[in-house]
């Protein structure tokens, strides 16, 4: 069984830069898996924020940036807002057949 | 701006069948992949299956042999089956829009929560 593993949580300062990672369990990440990230607060569904790797959605903020990282996908955000804090999932394409979410990030701004 | 909003039973009993739709609004259902993703509560996303407007379809393996999802582009809605059900598969279920077999879930529905009980 394929298992995506995200940090299960992390704390940013307000203002600082984080990276969330995203790792398979069967290798390293490239771009022919199309990572996703989404952002989701509580009580609310996921937004995405980002498509095939690096593709930003039109309403996601800049400060939002995606990459491949050391064999894992990598979603970095610089300059950190208050109401960045949520869950972040990435979601992982395994050709055909397919599709599979990490556990999520819980992000802290503290 | 599309818009999609799920609707069906909030209640299920154990061995039964979980019957969901998506209503899509302003914009077709034609073109485009249409998914199904629950989320247990405070746990993580799954992905389901999706659609293609055409009506070819990918399954979670973990799934497939109780999942049928299906699509009715008259009334611009696609809908979702599960049988065979139990209490793990409680969860807030959530349609989505995507434009590939890899980008599924761009545009979501507010998602609906279905309760496994008897």
């Amino acid at each position: 069984q394929t298992v995506v593993t995200q940090e299960p949580s992390l704390t940013v300062s307000p203002g600082g830069t984080v990276t969330l990672t995203c790792a398979s369990s069967t290798g390293a990440v490239t771009s022919d898996y199309y990572p996703n990230w989404f952002q989701q607060r509580p009580g609310q569904a996921p937004r995405p924020l980002i498509y095939s790797t690096n593709k930003k959605h039109s309403w996601a903020p800049a400060r939002f940036s995606g990459s491949l990282l050391g064999g894992k996908a990598a979603l970095t955000l610089s300059g950190v807002q208050p109401e960045d804090e949520a869950d972040y999932y990435c979601l992982l394409y395994y050709g055909g057949a397919q599709l599979v979410f990490g556990k999520g990030t819980k992000l802290t701004v503290l | 701006q599309v818009q999609l909003q799920e609707s069906g039973p909030g209640l299920v009993k154990p061995s039964e069948t979980l019957s969901l739709t998506c209503t899509v609004s302003g914009g077709s259902i034609n073109d485009y992949y249409w998914s199904w993703i629950r989320q247990p509560p405070g746990r993580e996303l799954e992905w389901i299956g999706y659609i293609h407007y055409s009506g070819s379809t990918n399954y979670n393996p973990s799934l497939k042999s109780r999942v049928t999802i299906s699509v009715d582009t008259s009334r611009n809605q696609f809908s979702l089956k599960l049988n065979s059900v139990t209490a793990a598969d409680t969860a807030i279920y959530y349609c989505a829009r995507g434009y590939s077999g890899s980008r599924v879930a761009d545009y979501w529905g507010q998602g609906t929560l279905v309760t496994v009980s008897s």
